[in-house]
This record gives structure tokens, sequence and C-alpha cells, in this order.
């Protein structure tokens, strides 16, 4: 079975500065990929950006990056120029590669604090 | 409207009593899911269907009931709710054929067993 493990339970930043929340995951399979989701007060779930498991390039989405290390088995996120609406939980997750089998398995996620 | 939705968001029940929580997507995705949001937890996979008439277990799957008699449709059923079912229930759709390998969520339903 595959754990996603998010060591900081709360992070806060100030605006503008830039905050890496951290990932760690465990798995035996070498073909998946990895997540990152936003949930704001709102509750809404949002996917931020997704990482295949087999591209040595680290994905980006404006603002948000990646730094996969697919051998340390760490998959951290960084929001640069952070905003006030960047402020959420964030939860880390995995899913195999393996045509019907798209479950996801989450981290206990990051409560992150944009302070104005 | 189009996307995933979930009825009720908000409901307050007895223990003992049997809840129904609703999820209907418009996107005709083959893969639903029902998932529990809970503190220290994130979300755990309740249950599964890859198809109507196909259903598998998650991770918690105790006290639950589902079925999927059409694609859209993926009813939770907590037949005697107890108080440790409190809790966030999102439902989520995929598509394994679109290759985008993403969970679509509901805006969640608040369950609060009395």
């Amino acid at each position: 079975a595959q754990t996603v493990t998010q060591s900081q339970p709360e992070m806060s930043v100030q605006e503008a500065e830039t905050v890496t929340l951290s990932c760690t995951y465990d798995t035996s399979e070498n073909n998946y990929y990895l997540f990152w989701y936003k949930q704001p007060p709102s509750r809404q779930m949002i996917l931020v950006i997704r990482q295949e498991a087999y591209k040595q390039q680290n994905a980006t989405e404006n603002r948000f990056s990646v730094n996969f290390q697919k051998a340390a088995k760490s998959f951290s996120l960084k929001i640069s120029d952070s905003q006030l609406g960047d402020t959420a939980m964030y939860f880390c997750a995995f899913m195999r590669l393996n045509f019907g089998n798209e479950k996801l398995t989450f981290g206990t996620g990051t409560r992150l604090t944009i302070i104005p | 409207d189009a996307g995933i939705t979930q009825s009720p968001r908000y409901k307050i029940t007895e223990t003992g009593r049997q809840v129904t929580l609703m999820c209907h997507q418009t996107w005709s995705h083959s893969y639903m899911f029902w998932y529990r949001q809970d503190l220290g937890h994130g979300l755990r996979l309740i249950y599964y269907s890859a198809a109507a008439d196909i259903t598998d277990k998650g991770e918690v799957p105790d006290g639950y009931v589902v079925s999927r008699s059409k694609t859209e449709n993926f009813p939770l059923t907590l037949e005697s709710a107890t108080r440790s079912q409190t809790s966030v229930y999102f439902c989520a759709s995929s598509e394994p054929m679109s290759g985008a390998n993403v969970l679509t969520f509901g805006a969640g339903s608040r369950l609060t067993v009395l």
C-alpha cells in the first residue's frame, strides 16, 4: 500500500514571499502520478499541479512548481510570490499509473496562511 | 448544470438513522469515488466505482453502502449512522480514457451525527 506524509501541519508566510510545502511518499511502484490539491475555505478541492513519475522535468503552473526527487520519494510544492488567495489547505496525493486504478491516496494536509 | 454536484450540502441527523448522500456528474465519467475528510487524516477513500453496477471497497468502507445503477449517479448510504461518521464527504469522478488521470471533486457534504 502507498502512504503519503506531509510533515508540516501548518505554515504561514508573508504575502509576496516564497513558501515550500513538503511531501514524501512510500511506494514500490515505478510508474505513478503525484498531485497537489488546494482546499480553500470554500472547501472545494482544486487541482494545483500534477507530476508524472516517468518525467524528469519538474512540473510548473504559473507561480506553482514542484521539486520531484524520485529516488528520495519526495515531492515538494513551491509557491512563488504568494498571494492572499493562496491561503488554504494543501494536500499531496499519489496515484498508481495503472489503467483502471485511478484511486488517490492523500496526505494529511498542510494548512497554509498568507499574512498580509 | 455541468459538473459534479453533491446533495445535501449540510445534513444533521441522529445516531441510528439512515442517511443517503447523493452525487451526480454530467460528464459520463466511468469512475466515481467517495472520500471522507477528517482532521488529522486528510481524505480517505470509502468506496469507488469503475462503471455502472461495479463497485469496490476503499480504505474505510465499514458502515457505508453504495450503488451505481446509472453512470451519472453514485449515492452513499449510511444505513445506521454513528457519531464517528460525522465528517465531510466528497464525491469525485474521473475518466481513465481521457489520459488525464485527474479526479474532479464535488463541493462536499458536511454530515453531523448527534
